[in-house]
């Protein structure tokens, strides 16, 4: 357990509907990062936090997907009108403030789109 | 855009050899490499890293190799167990050393 946790684990939705993400990283930690994985494929970038500001967006984040961290803490992370295309594990790291230290993952949230 | 690669999506080895998992890189600007282990249904999980004023850096049982000049990356892993049966990524930090971009991965099988 690397102490960063995610939740929900699995999520199974029907296309078009809305579905909200959330991390919770490791307390100190300024960084935090969205990730996600399809299968047999590296992790892919989306999105970048440190405190409560968005640093970075991935061109993969179209307009349906949006994070959030207001508080600097915990993050969502919400995809609107869902597509199978979405199905895919979706996760979140944390990191400290210094530069090219590894980040820590969280398990994931699994989700299917049927 | 910049990207890190695996040179086999496979490798399978025998218990209690050792086990040699390459990646290439392709930003020569990057300054930190990271490997990652990811067993099914988790989260990749960090193993051991390195950074570009290094060409050798040992952990237990593990060893990374960096050969900036070749732009080369390996990890070894020493008397390999069922454990180690796993997918491992190699990384590399990008703009500024904050951003972590993986490559495909490859797929360690132990045998028994």
């Amino acid at each position: 357990d690397t102490g960063v946790s995610q939740n929900p684990r699995h999520k199974i939705t029907k296309r078009g509907q809305n579905v909200t993400f959330r991390c919770d990283p490791i307390s100190e930690h300024n960084r935090l990062y969205w990730y996600r994985q399809t299968l047999g494929q590296g992790p892919e970038f989306l999105t970048y936090f440190q405190n409560e500001a968005q640093l970075e967006k991935s061109r993969l984040l179209s307009d349906r997907f949006s994070a959030e961290r207001p508080k600097g803490s915990f993050s969502t992370l919400e995809i609107q009108r869902t597509e199978q295309g979405d199905s895919a594990m979706y996760l979140c790291a944390s990191g400290g403030l210094r530069q090219n230290t590894e980040a820590f993952f969280g398990q994931g949230t699994r989700l299917t789109v049927v | 855009g910049e990207n890190v690669g695996l040179h086999l999506p496979t490798l399978s080895v025998q218990e209690g050899d050792n086990s040699i998992i390459n990646c290439a890189y392709s930003n020569s600007a990057s300054d930190y490499f990271i490997w990652y282990k990811q067993e099914s249904g988790k989260g990749p999980q960090f193993i051991i890293d390195i950074r570009s004023n290094m060409d050798k850096r040992q952990g237990q049982r593990v060893t990374v190799l960096l050969n900036k000049t070749v732009k080369h990356l390996s990890l070894q892993i020493a008397a390999t167990q069922p454990g180690d049966s796993a997918v491992y990524f190699c990384a590399e930090n990008g703009d500024g050393g904050f951003k972590t971009i993986f490559g495909a991965g490859t797929r360690l099988f132990v045998k028994a």
